[in-house]
């Protein structure tokens, strides 16, 4: 099955720097890679996601990137702010339709003024 | 706009009870799974289901049984809550495949004395 690992498990950084969270997957079938951030005491809320078919996507402060041949991905958020602070999950998913998404550990992140 | 509920919040139960935690969804997602989040360990899949009254086995589906009797309601049970179990339980749908964005209910903290 699919494994998922993510790194750093917690990140700190100040306010206007920006964040890399790191994933790395291990099933080359693997074509679909959202990041989901969650906000203490709330749940899960998709903030962007990434196909095989392409190398990086752009939604405005958020980036991901995606390396098919080394089996990573990353998360990239710039100008940080303080609405940034919270956990954020990567996951992978196995081909398939009744396939299931395998998710990282989660990193915690804190914005600091 | 998604909506995924949850039955319950918060819940305490004693060792040995039978435990019912319900979801639904209101968008006619054939898809419905059951998460547990514990610090450290991301989100883990127990169990799935791809159609009313079809299910499959997640990562960590012993001590659970699950019930898809609608396709808009998903069961999870604790045949028999033992301490281990306490932990936030988190619902999620999704409309088919594994491409599309998969919506989290609000989670319901576990706690079994």
């Amino acid at each position: 099955g699919e494994n998922v690992e993510q790194h750093p498990s917690t990140l700190s950084v100040q306010e206007g720097d920006s964040a890399v969270i790191k994933c790395t997957y291990s099933d080359s079938a693997s074509n679909y890679f959202p990041w989901y951030k969650q906000e203490l005491g709330k749940r899960p809320q998709l903030i962007i996601d990434i196909r095989s078919n392409v190398g990086e996507k752009k939604d405005q402060r958020i980036a991901v990137t995606l390396n098919k041949t080394a089996k990573h991905f990353s998360l990239h958020i710039t100008e940080t702010q303080p609405e940034d602070s919270a956990v954020y999950f990567c996951a992978a998913n196995l081909a398939g339709t009744a396939s299931k998404l395998t998710f990282g550990t989660g990193t915690r992140l804190q914005v600091t003024l | 706009d998604v909506k995924v509920t949850q039955s319950s919040r918060y819940l305490v139960k004693r060792t040995g009870e039978k435990v019912f935690l319900e979801c639904v969804q209101d968008m006619d997602h054939e898809n419905m799974f059951w998460y547990r989040q514990d610090p450290g360990l991301g989100l883990r899949l127990i169990y799935f289901s791809y159609d009313v009254k079809m299910k499959e086995k997640g990562d960590i589906p012993e001590g659970y049984s699950v019930s898809r009797e609608k396709k808009e309601r998903f069961s999870l049970i604790l045949e028999s809550a033992s301490t281990n179990q306490t932990s936030m339980y988190l619902c999620a749908s999704r409309l088919g495949g594994s491409t599309d964005t998969q919506y989290f209910g609000p989670g319901t903290r576990l706690t079994v004395l």
